[in-house]
């Protein structure tokens, strides 16, 4: 039973196109993330959430928006795809970073953007 | 602002050599907790072990790492590869929120 899942785990979408990925957790945690990784990047932040209603930027906000609406889903939208948004997104949980808190990741959903 | 340096995009090793991944990274928190996650083909990261101790040896699951705040590192050891260590390896900090290096994938070669 996957502590955070994620849907689709494929998704192929056009230019200009809206596009949500969907994540959930059944861990109870407060905070949620959402990265993308790239070659040559790594894990870049995109949003974050401390919490039901809250969202906050990462350190890649631009062209993403997030929603929170409970404990356990947490979303990103992309309003007007684009082909650098191309990409594997993870969703994570887990508690504060700042005490040393592990990072609970899903599946990942690997985004092309034609 | 905080940063997290790994070298070398790829390590390519003879399995039962050492391994040693670098990291160094930038904070203005005296105090951050230093991170390594893995990530296996096809799989999410994980994390493979932590420090917050300065001058602190941690391990797990025969890997391990020492924290060292004089010189900002968090170097990953491991006295002999297994060909089930190749994966992507991640080091991260946590000063104000958390930053992953950009990985290092260590192939490991019978």
């Amino acid at each position: 039973e996957a502590a955070v899942t994620q849907s689709p785990r494929n998704k192929v979408a056009v230019t200009g196109g809206k596009v949500t990925l969907s994540c959930n957790q059944t861990n109870n945690h407060n905070n949620m993330y959402w990265y993308r990784q790239d070659t040559g990047h790594g894990l870049r932040l995109i949003h974050y959430s401390y919490g039901a209603g809250s969202t906050e930027k990462g350190d890649i906000p631009d062209g993403y928006k997030a929603s929170r609406p409970s404990q356990e889903n947490f979303s990103l939208i992309l309003e007007l795809a684009t082909p650098s948004q191309t990409s594997v997104y993870f969703c994570a949980s887990g508690e504060d970073w700042g005490n040393g808190a592990e990072q609970f990741f899903g599946p990942g959903t690997r985004l092309t953007v034609l | 602002g905080d940063s997290v340096t790994q070298t070398e995009g790829l390590v390519t090793l003879t399995e039962g050599l050492p391994v040693m991944l670098n990291c160094t990274y930038q904070t203005i928190y005296s105090n951050p907790f230093l991170f390594w996650y893995v990530q296996h083909l096809n799989e999410s990261p994980r994390l493979l072990l932590k420090s917050f101790t300065d001058n602190k040896r941690t391990e797990h699951q025969g890997f391990h790492a020492t924290l060292h705040k004089s010189s900002s590192s968090f170097h990953l050891q491991k006295s002999s590869a297994q060909l089930s260590d190749s994966a992507l390896y991640y080091c991260a900090s946590s000063g104000n929120k958390l930053i992953f290096g950009i990985g290092t994938l260590l192939s490991v070669k019978p």
